[in-house]
């Protein structure tokens, strides 16, 4: 799986659009970009996911570079509760450990009043 | 509302003793996955099933060990726990394997092994 980089942590200002950046430079052709996040002590949220084109669902929006080799998730207007661990994670698109979600360090956003 | 569902939350044990926790979905889902998460650490991938075939990471210690009796439910069982295995455990279901279908996960079961 391709590996990716996620700056450690983020503040943001409640009300306020929060953009996630991860770069994925090495990721191939099929592989997806998945976006988690977790809330302390919960269990891992799906937020989106998006292989080539920009992604928007009732969360948030992921814009995928041309090139693919980077990625931005956006909150457009954060509140306290989107305060979490974010994921981005490169998946296979086929072959044997495209069932595999490899999750790195993330990104903690907190969202300040 | 369609869920996973992990019990019990907080489980407790003493080092050795053998430990089974629960995860039950309603999704109807046909892949079943267990992570282990250590304190300030992300969730790593132990094993899953897709239906009844099980499949097993390659680090993933013999002490795990996983059954699934029917579609609804899937067990982690630890054989001997030992201090370092005190982590949540978080059960996930999926559709399929496919790359655009997304994983959900339950809530966790958090570990104290004593």
């Amino acid at each position: 799986d391709a590996k990716t980089t996620q700056p450690p942590s983020m503040d943001c200002a409640e009300g306020r659009a929060a953009n996630l950046p991860c770069n994925h430079s090495t990721i191939s052709g099929n592989e997806y970009v998945y976006w988690y996040r977790q809330i302390h002590s919960q269990g891992p949220q799906y937020i989106i996911h998006g292989l080539k084109n920009n992604e928007t669902n009732e969360m948030a929006s992921l814009i995928i570079t041309e090139d693919r080799k980077s990625s931005t998730l956006i909150l457009p207007h954060a509140t306290l509760r989107d305060t979490a661990v974010y994921y981005c994670i490169v998946r296979a698109g086929s072959g044997g450990s495209n069932y595999k979600l490899t999750f790195g360090k993330g990104t903690l956003l907190t969202v300040n009043p | 509302d369609a869920m996973v569902i992990q019990n019990p939350r907080y489980q407790v044990t003493q080092f050795g003793k053998p430990v089974t926790l629960s995860c039950s979905q309603t999704l109807n889902h046909n892949v079943m996955y267990w992570y282990q998460q250590k304190s300030s650490q992300a969730p790593k991938l132990l094993f899953h099933y897709y239906d009844k075939d099980f499949n097993n990471e390659a680090d993933t210690p013999d002490n795990f060990q996983s059954r699934r009796p029917n579609t609804s439910f899937c067990f982690l069982d630890i054989r001997s726990p030992g201090l370092g295995d005190a982590a949540m455990y978080l059960c996930a279901t999926s559709r399929d394997t496919t790359s655009y279908n997304e994983q959900f996960f339950g809530p966790g079961t958090r570990l104290t092994v004593l």
